[in-house]
């Protein structure tokens, strides 16, 4: 079936860091989303992807959006004790278009 | 403004009781979904509605049922729970469908059942 795969599932990074995570998709998307979760909290939507090629910024984060729509990636530069979370993708399944989650990356910062 | 408010936040429940979780949303949002998140699953599609009174299977539907009466609130029920249902559950809501709007998350709840 349609699958989302995020890679890595972890990452440990020293504050200041920079940060990347990588999400392939099965098949094209009409638009790649992103999510933050909070330890313990709740999926935060952040920002959604919809054309090829397409890079957006919020901040110390760049999300770009593959030219086959198949692939996306979440960038962080500096990285801060605030960037804890657990970062992911999710794009429209090809039955109603109802969201599918990557397993998401879990990024740790150290002070 | 609330956004989608999930009740209870926690619960322990006896292996064969049923519970009902509530969801409720205030940004007349059309579209309702109910997920449940397991360590290293990610989210997964349980049930969801595109309306007032429609109701759908998701991705992992068996041992749960759901009802829409109302557009503000989605029900979902374990009728005779199993410790393989001891996860969290987020409840979340979009403006419309076909995947184009991004979701609204509840706060969840952490069902355990022993």
């Amino acid at each position: 079936g349609q699958q989302v795969m995020q890679i890595p599932q972890y990452q440990h990074v020293q504050e200041g860091e920079d940060f990347t995570t990588y999400c392939n998709s099965s098949t094209t998307l009409s638009n790649i989303q992103w999510y933050k979760q909070r330890p313990g909290g709740h999926p935060v939507f952040l920002i959604q992807l919809v054309k090829s090629g397409e890079v957006k910024k919020q901040k110390r984060l760049t999300f770009q959006f593959g030219e086959a729509k198949k692939n996306s990636s979440l960038h962080i530069t500096a990285t801060q004790t605030t960037d804890v979370g657990t970062y992911f993708c999710a794009g429209p399944n090809n039955q109603g278009g109802k969201l599918i989650f990557g397993q998401g990356t879990e990024l740790s910062v150290k002070p | 403004n609330a956004g989608v408010t999930q009740t209870p936040k926690f619960r322990v429940l006896k292996t064969g009781q049923s519970m009902t979780l509530l969801c409720a949303q205030d940004m007349n949002h059309e579209y309702m979904y109910w997920y449940r998140q397991d360590p290293g699953m990610g989210l997964r599609l349980i049930h969801y509605s595109v309306g007032e009174g429609t109701t759908a299977k998701g991705e992992v539907p068996d041992g749960y049922n759901v009802s829409r009466l109302k557009k503000q609130n989605f029900l979902l029920g374990l009728e005779s729970a199993a410790p393989s249902q001891t996860s969290v559950y987020f409840c979340a809501s979009s403006y419309g469908g076909q995947g184009n709007y991004g979701y609204t998350f509840g706060s969840g709840t952490r069902l355990t059942v022993v």
